[in-house]
């Protein structure tokens, strides 16, 4: 079955950088691949989606990359503020809908 | 504009008993899901529901019911709790299962401890 691995548990980064978090999946290419945010105590929240056939998706200031090569998805946060820090999930979605969810990363950001 | 509201926010069982998880939405969505979330494992799918009528087995669905009530409503039952169902359950809903571009909408979670 369809595992996703998002590799950092952690990631500290200063104010004005940039975060990068790596999201891996195994077997087959997800037709979909989409990213949350998670709040302490809160529900995740949906940020961005990518397409297998779609290189790179933009948002603001977040960026999303898709390698099927790497099998690979990268998201970025440019300019990071301290509102920034929140736990990040990569889900892969199949078209049944079932969605399989990453462990996620928990990104802090200091000013 | 509520979106996926989710009753109660805590609660605490002891081993045997049994309860019910309520979640409802407002957005007219034809999918509902329920999701555990354990630390270091992530978020699980116990059940969900494509539309309203239908429900069917997520990946980890032993010791839970579901009920699609209608198409706002989506109950989780537990019948007789277990200490190994101590989590964070989350009902989700999205316009469809069929798309897989469909993002899902999280209520804010049940705390449940089963002591």
């Amino acid at each position: 079955s369809q595992k996703i691995e998002q590799n950092s548990e952690a990631l500290n980064i200063q104010e004005g950088k940039t975060a990068t978090l790596t999201c891996n999946y195994t077997n087959y290419s997800p037709a979909y691949l989409q990213w949350y945010r998670q709040d302490p105590g809160r529900g995740p929240v949906f940020l961005l989606l990518i397409r297998e056939n779609e290189k790179e998706k933009r948002k603001e200031r977040l960026k999303v990359t898709f390698d099927t090569t790497l099998k690979q998805s990268l998201f970025h946060i440019t300019a990071s503020q301290p509102a920034d820090s929140a736990t990040y999930l990569c889900a892969h979605n199949t078209n049944a809908g079932k969605s399989t969810f990453g462990d996620g990363t928990t990104l802090t950001v200091k000013p | 504009n509520a979106g996926v509201t989710q009753t109660p926010k805590f609660q605490v069982l002891k081993t045997g008993q049994s309860m019910t998880l309520q979640c409802a939405q407002d957005m007219n969505h034809n999918s509902m899901y329920w999701y555990r979330q354990d630390p270091g494992m992530g978020l699980r799918l116990i059940y969900y529901s494509a539309s309203e009528g239908t429900t069917d087995k997520g990946e980890v669905p032993n010791g839970y019911n579901v009920s699609r009530l209608n198409k706002r409503e989506f109950s989780l039952r537990l019948e007789s709790a277990a200490p190994s169902q101590t989590s964070v359950y989350f009902c989700a809903s999205s316009d469809s299962a069929g798309v897989g571009n469909s993002p899902l909408h999280f209520g804010n979670g049940t705390r449940l401890t089963v002591t």
